[in-house]
């Protein structure tokens, strides 16, 4: 079956602007998750959502953040203002959550490559 | 709080050659779940191994294996016939019990030489 989907692979935006990036996790996982990816930084959590709910956002890094999952399925992760820090691969990652039990595998998209000019 | 750490940030490996990379963890907990994550340059991260803490047997999958060591906190993942396709970044994480959000350590560059 298909897995972890992300778009845009690719965005380059100025300082100042808004943007969205969306995941569309593997069919029937009701858990999604939110990392980033920078050369400073290494690999950091952002945001857990099991279902529609967030349980833990405690990786949000500021306000500008901000992150939504509708219909159990797709998400979508907004970064308002960004800023050149925000530059960053941004990895989503889906796993079968309650039905699937404790400690199950987390299986990542191919990412989205954000440059903030 | 729960910490991963990598102490190689390179290494290389020739074909066919046997390669081990090292990853210890700092937890309180006694059930959680361990993970060696590969990304290659295409940056997809591709899971290669998974180990319950609760379980004593070392994970294999085909060339690669497991030394987990649970008292001393160590989880380290051999390569063996490594092949030119195992170039990638590999990544220890960790993941509580309860599920939730991996924790990762900073990566090891494995580069395999012709």
């Amino acid at each position: 079956g298909a897995g972890v989907s992300q778009s845009p692979s690719n965005k380059v935006t100025e300082k100042g602007k808004d943007v969205e990036l969306r995941c569309d996790p593997i069919s029937g996982h009701t858990a999604l998750y939110w990392y980033r990816q920078s050369l400073g930084q290494g690999l950091e959590f952002l945001i857990y959502f099991q279902g529609n709910s967030a349980p833990d956002k405690s990786g949000l890094p500021s306000d500008r953040f901000s992150a939504e999952r509708t219909g159990g399925s797709v998400s979508t992760l907004t970064i308002q203002r960004t800023q050149q820090e925000d530059s960053a691969v941004y990895l989503c990652a889906s796993s079968l959550g309650l039905a699937g039990g404790v400690g199950e595998t987390q299986y990542f998209g191919p990412g989205t490559r954000l440059l903030v000019l | 709080a729960q910490t991963v750490t990598q102490s190689q940030p390179e290494m290389s490996v020739q074909e066919a050659e046997t390669v081990t990379l090292s990853c210890t963890y700092d937890t309180s907990e006694s059930n959680y779940y361990l993970f060696w994550y590969k990304q290659p340059p295409s940056r997809q991260m591709i899971l290669v191994i998974r180990q319950e803490a609760y379980k004593q047997q070392n994970a294999t999958e085909n060339r690669f294996s497991v030394n987990f060591q649970k008292a001393a906190k160590s989880f380290s993942l051999k390569i063996s016939d490594s092949q030119l396709g195992d170039t990638a970044m590999y990544f220890c994480a960790f993941i509580r019990n309860q599920g939730g959000k991996l924790i990762f350590g900073q990566g090891t560059e494995l580069s395999v030489k012709p």
